[in-house]
Order: structure tokens, then sequence, then C-alpha cells
């Protein structure tokens, strides 16, 4: 039961264009959110969260759009740069309780000069 | 160390083996996870420990897999008679839990990749 979907596993994008990352739930209790990237042989590292009392956070190139009706956000990054190449987790989890993160399957971004 | 440190980095194992994983949290985090990322697949909840207790231990396959923290501080993920299926990046994060609120932020170690022939 996968509670937590990436359904595009790739996605390449030129330098200097939007990438946009999609990422669907299906449990409705989660109400916290986060985007992980995951270099190759490196651990994921946090990039960016956003609470379902928001419908956007934007941190530099980085912006998180939440659409709670439709259990559906998305990441972007404006402008893609070559550095940006890596894989994309999303993450969800459920305030008041621990922070047991259920993460999505990823999607890699290829970002070509 | 700054970071979450894991070892062995690499492990293979004959089927049927034992084998033990461990992980060193940033000094001060209290909460500690494994998670695992078998091939084509996202990040598997295993265990969470908070202190040396483990408050949920849900996402454990079956009773070959256990872990255990001590001193608040260092965990170990032991395998027993490993299998196939086993096979995967095994990765450790902890987080500074604070009272309250979420934090969210987990930092992972680079991970253990297991390999079971």
């Amino acid at each position: 039961d996968q509670q937590v979907k990436q359904n595009s596993p790739s996605l390449s994008v030129q330098e200097g264009r939007i990438s946009i990352l999609n990422c669907d739930y299906t449990n409705s209790m989660f109400d916290y959110f986060l985007w992980y990237k995951k270099y190759p042989a490196e651990g994921p590292t946090f990039l960016i969260s956003i609470s379902s009392i928001k419908d956007k956070n934007e941190d530099g190139r980085f912006t998180v759009f939440l659409n709670k009706s439709a259990k559906h956000l998305s990441l972007h990054i404006v402008p893609s740069q070559p550095g940006d190449s890596a894989v994309y987790f999303c993450a969800a989890s459920i305030l008041g309780g621990f922070q047991k993160l259920v993460f999505g399957t990823g999607t890699r971004l290829l970002v070509s000069p | 160390g700054a970071g979450v440190s894991q070892s062995p980095s690499n492990k293979v194992t004959e089927k049927g083996k034992d084998v033990e994983l461990r992980c060193d949290p940033i000094s001060g985090h209290t909460a500690l996870y494994w998670y695992r990322q078998s091939l084509g697949q996202g990040l598997e909840f295993l265990i969470y420990f908070q202190g040396n207790s483990a408050p949920d231990k849900s996402g454990l396959p079956s009773d070959r897999f256990s872990a255990e923290r001590t001193g608040g501080s260092v965990s170990t993920l032991t395998i027993q008679r490993t299998q196939q299926e086993d096979s995967a990046v095994y990765l450790c994060a902890s987080s500074l839990q604070t009272s309250g609120i979420v934090a969210g932020e987990l930092f992972f170690g680079e991970g253990s990749r297991l390999t079971v022939l």
C-alpha cells in the first residue's frame, strides 16, 4: 500500500528551465510534507517542507505547492541547474505523532547544460 | 563527527548468515530511525527510537530483524539468517525532537549497502 506516490521515475530538463516534480498521497491524515534530495552514494538531505495550513512555501529557487483537496504536492525548481541533478523523494507525516516519515519512490532529475 | 555515521558502508554476505549494521547519530539527537531502500523502491520505515526505547518497530519485516540503541546514542540493526530479499541499502537517520513540535527534518547517514548472495 503505497501511501505516497511519485509516478514519474525520471525527469529531464534543460539548464535554466523549470523543473516540476509531482507527488500524490492517499492518507488524508498527513499534514506535513517534505522533499529530500539524494545524490548517489549519499544519504538523502532535507530540501524543503510545508505544513497543511499552507499551500505554498518558497526557499530560494525551490517552491513547494500543496493542494490538499487533490492530495497532491509539487516541487518547482527554477531556474534548474546541473547541480540539481539527483533523486528527489517526497515524504509525508502526521503532526502530533512522532515523525514517521512515509516516503515516495523518488524521481530522478537530470538537468542538462 | 558532525553527521550521522554508518558502518559498514558495504556488506556482502551469504544467505543464512547474521549481519550487524551500526549507526552513530548526531550528538544530542534523541530520535533515531532506520529505513531501508530496496532496488526501485522508496525509503521503507523500519523502526524508530526515542532515547533507548523503540515506540514504533512496526516496520521491521520479520522477527529476523531486531535493533537496539544504547546510551541514547549508537544503534545496531541486526538481521539474522539473512535472505536474498534482505538486500538493500539500510539508512539511519537522526533528528532533534523538540517536545510538542515536529522538527520535520531528518539527518541521514550514507547508508549501509547489504548484498545477500
